[in-house]
């Protein structure tokens, strides 16, 4: 069974920092692009962060570009982002989402994990 | 960017109603457009890829129709399990993108 698992979510101030991480299981996660896709509090989904199967190809949104980094390490499993100089505008949950054989479609989600920033 | 436009914004339907929605792109995408349904405090879920093509264990009363600008998401007979929000999304190219969303609820 597919499982994708985030954490790091939490409060932190404007200009402040986080890492979120997303466990993957049940599937050869080095064979799969994963996402990042993020949904602010009562809005729609919005996709942040792209990164293909051997991180050869990586892609932002311009709404992170220079903030916020996308990698992982495929002998734990794991997606990583790492966001800098945080705005209250990226306050959303944020999930983890396996890409449908490089098509660009997300297959599979994780629950999602909760950035607030706030002061 | 290519911006994807839904409509209806919302919707009120009774459950056995068929229901269409729409989602309109800024340009052409080709078929690269998936429709996904989401519920209160879950994620997002899989119904429809490549415009048409039925993700594995969805019913089959969701159905999509579509190509180049101009797409459709319909549900045949509306179940109750049926009421949520729908998003169209395109991979035609990065940043993928995805409509504002579409919520069914219940008349």
């Amino acid at each position: 069974e597919v499982q994708l698992v985030e954490s790091g979510g939490g409060l932190v101030k404007p200009g402040g920092s986080l890492r979120l991480s997303c466990a993957a299981s049940g599937f050869t996660f080095s064979s799969y692009t994963m996402n990042w896709v993020r949904q602010a509090p009562g809005k729609g989904l919005e996709w942040v962060s792209s990164i293909s199967s051997s991180s050869s190809y990586i892609h932002y949104a311009d709404s992170v570009k220079g903030r916020f980094t996308i990698s992982r390490d495929n002998a734990k499993n794991s997606l990583y982002l790492q966001m800098n100089s945080l705005r209250a505008e990226d306050t959303a949950v944020y999930y983890c989402a396996r890409d449908l054989s490089g098509t660009g479609t997300t297959d599979y989600w994780g629950q999602g994990t909760l950035v607030t920033v706030s002061s | 960017d290519i911006q994807l436009t839904q409509s209806p914004s919302f919707l009120s339907a009774s459950v056995g109603d068929r229901v269409t929605i729409t989602c309109r792109a800024s340009q052409g995408i080709s078929s690269y457009l998936a429709w996904y349904q989401q519920k209160p405090g879950k994620a997002p879920k899989l119904l429809i890829y490549a415009a048409s093509t039925l993700q594995s264990g969805v019913p089959s009363r969701f159905s999509g129709s579509g190509s180049g600008t101009e797409f459709t998401l319909t549900i045949s007979s509306l179940q109750p399990e049926d009421f949520a929000t729908y998003y169209c999304q395109q991979s035609n190219s990065y940043p993928l993108t995805f409509g504002q969303g579409t919520k069914v609820e219940i008349k």
